[in-house]
Order: C-alpha cells, then sequence, then structure tokens
C-alpha cells in the first residue's frame, strides 16, 4: 500500500471550506484514494473515493492532482459537527476492502 | 448507507475472565469482516480479516489464541477476547461491506475495559 501524509491538526471557521491536503507520491496506478472520518468514541465513516478523477458527493468533493501524487478533500461548509479526525488511504484492489488507516487529520471547526 | 451494528458499546470485565464482542451487518451479506483495536489518541490497527466459512487471517503481532474471531454466517462476525488483561483494555471496532470492492461500512465500537 502507498504510505500517505497528512498534517497532524488543522483548524476551520464555521462556515468555510475545509481543505484537507494528502501526499501519496508512491501511489500506483490501480491504487484508489479513500476518505474516512471518525468522530470522538465512533466507527470510521466513509466519506468518498476515487482513482483519477474529481469526486463530489453530497459530504465532500475529492480534488486528485494530474499526476496523482497528492489529493485534497474538501468540505465545502464546514460545521462544528465535522471536528474529526480525517483519514486519507491509497489503497489497491488487490487487497479487497481492508483498510490500513495512518494517522489522519485532526480537523477542528471552531465557531 | 448499509448499517454495521456492533454489540456491546462498552464492556467492563475481571482480568481473566472472557469477553465477546458481536458485528453484525444489518441489511447486506458480508462476507468478509475486519476487526480493528484503537488505544486512547493512536489510530485504528488492524487486527484481523475474518472470512465467512473459513479460518481468520491475523496480522503480524497479534495473537490468535488470544482474539478468538468466528465469523459463522454471512451477516455476523465474534471477537471474543481470552483470559482479558488491563492491557488488552481498548476501542475495538469492526467493518463490514458486501464485496470486496464496496467502500466499508463500520461499527460503532466496543469500549473493553479489564479491571
Amino acid at each position: 500500500d502507498a504510505k500517505t501524509t497528512q498534517p497532524t491538526s488543522m483548524d476551520c471557521a464555521e462556515g468555510r471550506a475545509a481543505n484537507l491536503p494528502c501526499n501519496h507520491s508512491t501511489i500506483s496506478g490501480n491504487e484508489y484514494v479513500y476518505w474516512y472520518r471518525q468522530i470522538h468514541s465512533q466507527g470510521p465513516q466513509y466519506i468518498i473515493h476515487g482513482l483519477k478523477n474529481n469526486e463530489t458527493n453530497e459530504m465532500a468533493s475529492l480534488i486528485i492532482t494530474e499526476d496523482r501524487k497528492s489529493s485534497t478533500l474538501i468540505l465545502p461548509h464546514a460545521t462544528l459537527r465535522d471536528t474529526a479526525v480525517y483519514y486519507c488511504i491509497a489503497q489497491g484492489d488487490e487487497y479487497g476492502n481492508k483498510l490500513v488507516f495512518g494517522a489522519g487529520t485532526i480537523l477542528r471547526v471552531k465557531s | 448507507g448499509a448499517v454495521v451494528s456492533q454489540h456491546p458499546s462498552w464492556v467492563i470485565c475481571k482480568s481473566g475472565t472472557s469477553v465477546k464482542i458481536e458485528c453484525r451487518s444489518l441489511d447486506f451479506q458480508a462476507t468478509t469482516m475486519f476487526w480493528y483495536r484503537q488505544f486512547p489518541k493512536q489510530s485504528l490497527m488492524l487486527m484481523a480479516t475474518s472470512n465467512e466459512g473459513s479460518k481468520a487471517t491475523y496480522e503480524q503481532g497479534v495473537e490468535k489464541d488470544k482474539f478468538l474471531i468466528n465469523h459463522a454466517s454471512l451477516t455476523l462476525s465474534t471477537l471474543t477476547v481470552t483470559s482479558a488483561h488491563p492491557e488488552d483494555s481498548s476501542f475495538y471496532i469492526c467493518s463490514a461491506s458486501s464485496d470486496r470492492n464496496e467502500k466499508l461500512f463500520f461499527g460503532s465500537g466496543t469500549q473493553l475495559s479489564v479491571l
């Protein structure tokens, strides 16, 4: 699995967009980029995933650079409920859906 | 989205006893489930892959005789922490999906405290 690097923590003002970066410079061609988040004392929650193209769903947008060496998760209008640890995971389909979590980014949304 | 139910949410037990944690996929069949452990202020650590009808696959460093995994049906996997000790106190989380190419859904976790 490709190793991912994320900032340890970030702050964001409520109502503003939260942009969470992730570096995955060793990602291989068949590895997807997944984003999950974990609110305190709960199980992780799926947010979004992508391979090459940018993706958007009701929760967030995922922007993947053309060389696929980095990506950004965008929460368009952060709320206090978005305060959580956000995990970026690069995973190939040869592993099925087994996910290996890194340290993640602690996002604090402040009013 | 799909729902994964985990029970109990928290459990306190005496040292030396065994504790069973259940993980159920409520609205889909899961041929594979995964078990994670998380210590305070740390990330999730994958413990094992639970395969329906066959033996679980354990990650390096995880004692298979200590953490017994049973996946008897397509909707249920259990993790039994045998002869629990205080160092086994942790947050245990299961996950499942309907297909190896589908995203994982996670249970709400079980906080185990061993006295």
